[in-house]
């Protein structure tokens, strides 16, 4: 079956732009996560959604970043006024609940650069 | 706070010869340990997962990884690699209040040559 998507799979932005990066999960998936892997390091998590409602924001590095996923499916992490230590690989990942026994299946991610 | 040391950031091996990748974590309260791979261009895939018995654990395309209390470690094994086995692996940890949340460690770049 189709896995988790994200799109764009690439973005440039000049300094100060806003962005907008989508995540469509598998279907039926509960839970929902956003993770940030910087050039040569690991991914960092971000925030975590069980189906519309947004439970940890923890991760997110400023105000600049917020998420949604108003209908429980779709989400899109969002970047006001980019920095370039933005750039980074935002991947997205999703799991039927949020139990240790559900795996959490990511995305090819997307690259985004900050010029 | 928990958190996860991968102690090699690349590792290059020949092809047919066997592999440990390390990784230590430090943790309060009780964990669960992941090994994840990430092919270029692709996302992260699981390769085992540790969450309680055998603290032998066997994954996919011939992996396992050893748990060890004592020493904090979760170090990945393969008594053979294949050139297809080059990749970027990722030990993670699970646990505490809020165990749905993967902390990784930096990746080690795994590369089998000929």
């Amino acid at each position: 079956g189709a896995g988790v998507s994200q799109s764009p799979r690439y973005k440039v932005a000049k300094r100060g732009q806003d962005v907008a990066l989508r995540c469509d999960p598998i279907s039926g998936h509960v839970s929902l996560f956003w993770y940030q892997q910087a050039l040569g390091q690991g991914p960092e998590f971000l925030t975590y959604f069980q189906n519309e409602a947004q439970l940890d924001k923890s991760g997110l590095p400023s105000d600049r970043f917020f998420a949604e996923r108003p209908e429980g499916s779709v989400s899109t992490l969002k970047i006001q006024r980019t920095q370039q230590e933005d750039s980074a690989v935002y991947l997205c990942a999703s799991s039927k609940g949020a139990g240790l026994v559900n795996e959490q299946y990511f995305g090819p991610g997307t690259r985004l650069t900050v010029t | 706070a928990q958190s996860v040391t991968q102690l090699d950031s690349q590792v290059p091996v020949f092809e047919e010869a066997p592999v440990e990748l390390r990784c230590n974590y430090s943790s309060s309260v009780s964990v669960y340990l992941f090994w994840y791979v990430q092919y270029p261009n692709q996302g992260l895939q699981l390769l085992l997962k540790y969450l309680s018995g055998s603290t032998l654990v066997k994954g996919i395309n011939g992996f396992e990884a050893e748990f060890n209390k004592s020493q904090t470690s979760f170090h990945l094994r393969k008594p053979s690699v294949h050139i297809s086995d080059t990749a970027e692996y990722f030990c993670a940890v699970r646990g505490g209040g809020s165990n749905y949340k993967l902390t990784f460690g930096k990746g080690t770049l795994l590369t089998v040559n000929p």
